[in-house]
This record gives C-alpha cells, sequence and structure tokens, in this order.
C-alpha cells in the first residue's frame, strides 16, 4: 500500500496569514496513464469531506482561489494563501494512483 | 448538482452483515469515467477506503477488508451498494459514499452505524 504521510499534524495559524501542509507519498504517484492522481480533501467539523484540488493543482468547482496545490512525484504542498474563520478543519491528502485508495493522517487547522 | 445519500440501519450486532445503499440523484450512476466508492471513518479517526464500484459493476476492495466486503451496483435505481459480513466494534463509523473520478469530487453526508449487541 502507498503510505501517505502528512506534516505537520496540527496547524494553528493567524487570520490572514498563509498555511502551509506538506503530504509525502511512500511512491511515486505518477500514473501509467500520465497523470498523477494526488487530491486535497478539507473536513469542516460535523461536516463530510470536501473536494479542494485534484491532480496535484486542480482547484475543484467553486473551490477560493486562496487555495492552491504543488508538487510532483512523492512531494506535494497545499497552500492557503491567507487563511480565513471558515477554512478551520481537518485536511487530507489522497492517492488514487494505485490501489487501495489511500489518505494521509490529516492535519488540523485551528486559528491561533 | 450530483447529489449522493446514504441510507440504512444505524446499529448492527457483532457478527451481523452491515448493509448501506447510496441513492444517487441529479445525475446518473451509469456516467462512464467514474467510480463510486465507499469510505468510512471511525469516530475522531482519520478516512479508509473500502472499496469501489464503475457503473459496469467491476470491483476494487481494500485489501485489508475484502474478504468481508461486497459492493454492489443497480443501476436502473441509480443506487449502489456496500455489505460488510462478521461485523465487530471495530467497524463502527461514519460511512460515506462518494464518487471518484480524479478526485472524491462529491460525497454523501455520512450516516453513523454502530456495531453493539
Amino acid at each position: 500500500d502507498i503510505v501517505m504521510t502528512q506534516t505537520p499534524l496540527s496547524s494553528p495559524v493567524t487570520l490572514g496569514q498563509p498555511a502551509s501542509i506538506s503530504c509525502r507519498s511512500s511512491q511515486s504517484l505518477v500514473h501509467s496513464d500520465g497523470n498523477t492522481y494526488l487530491s486535497w480533501l478539507q473536513q469542516r467539523p460535523g461536516q463530510p469531506p470536501r473536494l479542494l484540488i485534484y491532480k496535484i493543482s486542480n482547484r475543484f468547482s467553486g473551490v477560493p482561489d486562496r487555495f492552491s496545490g504543488s508538487g510532483a512525484g512523492t512531494d506535494f504542498t497545499l497552500k492557503i494563501s491567507r487563511v480565513e474563520a471558515e477554512d478551520v478543519g481537518v485536511y487530507y491528502c489522497t492517492q488514487a494512483t494505485q490501489f487501495p485508495y489511500t489518505f494521509g493522517q490529516g492535519t488540523k487547522l485551528e486559528i491561533k | 448538482q450530483l447529489q449522493l445519500q446514504e441510507s440504512g440501519p444505524g446499529l448492527v450486532k457483532p457478527s451481523e452483515t452491515l448493509s448501506l445503499t447510496c441513492t444517487v440523484s441529479s445525475g446518473s450512476i451509469s456516467s462512464s469515467g467514474y467510480y463510486w466508492g465507499w469510505i468510512r471513518q471511525p469516530p475522531g479517526k482519520g478516512l479508509e477506503w473500502i472499496g469501489s464500484v464503475s457503473y459496469s459493476g467491476t470491483t476494487f476492495y481494500n485489501p485489508s477488508l475484502k474478504s468481508r466486503v461486497t459492493i454492489s451496483v443497480d443501476a436502473s435505481k441509480n443506487q449502489f451498494s456496500l455489505k460488510l459480513s462478521s461485523v465487530t466494534a471495530a467497524d463502527t463509523a461514519v460511512y460515506y459514499c462518494a464518487r471518484h473520478g480524479g478526485g472524491w469530487a462529491y460525497w454523501g453526508q455520512g450516516t453513523l452505524v454502530t456495531v453493539s449487541s
């Protein structure tokens, strides 16, 4: 199985300041079709997860442009340019390049 | 906008079979290029992929659960289903159904299933 490791596991951030979450996979996430199926999910308290970013850097419909994704191979990053109160929650990276699909442990974003 | 809704018992006895159905609305389960999956989240913990099914019925399961899991699709009802046999307390979780096509784009609200006698 591909292990997804996120850092940090907890991130206290001041409103209006940037935030960054890293995700490292135990194997390359480049699929044989040339795509890299690395996504980022946001889970607000009491809510189902919500897709933010897919295939490393593509923002899903309705996702604010303060969210951005980058990376390649085994190292990926989610950045929030200016944190807002509604961004509080847990963020997961997830891979769909190889079965079984796997998730990172989650990073809890909280406001200082 | 595509909507998914889980349904099924919220309480299952140990050793019995957990059965859930996901009903898809405002879209067709037969759309090609997508997988329909089940993901669970134990209380206070992270996400675990259980398995997925394509519109044609091809299935993929997490090896950690494979011996106990069956996922099927009923295109005529625009539904897909999960059966998890021989459940224990460790299977207590919120179970989500979701659609995957490059990313887990659409999710149900989730349903809490508790395994207890």
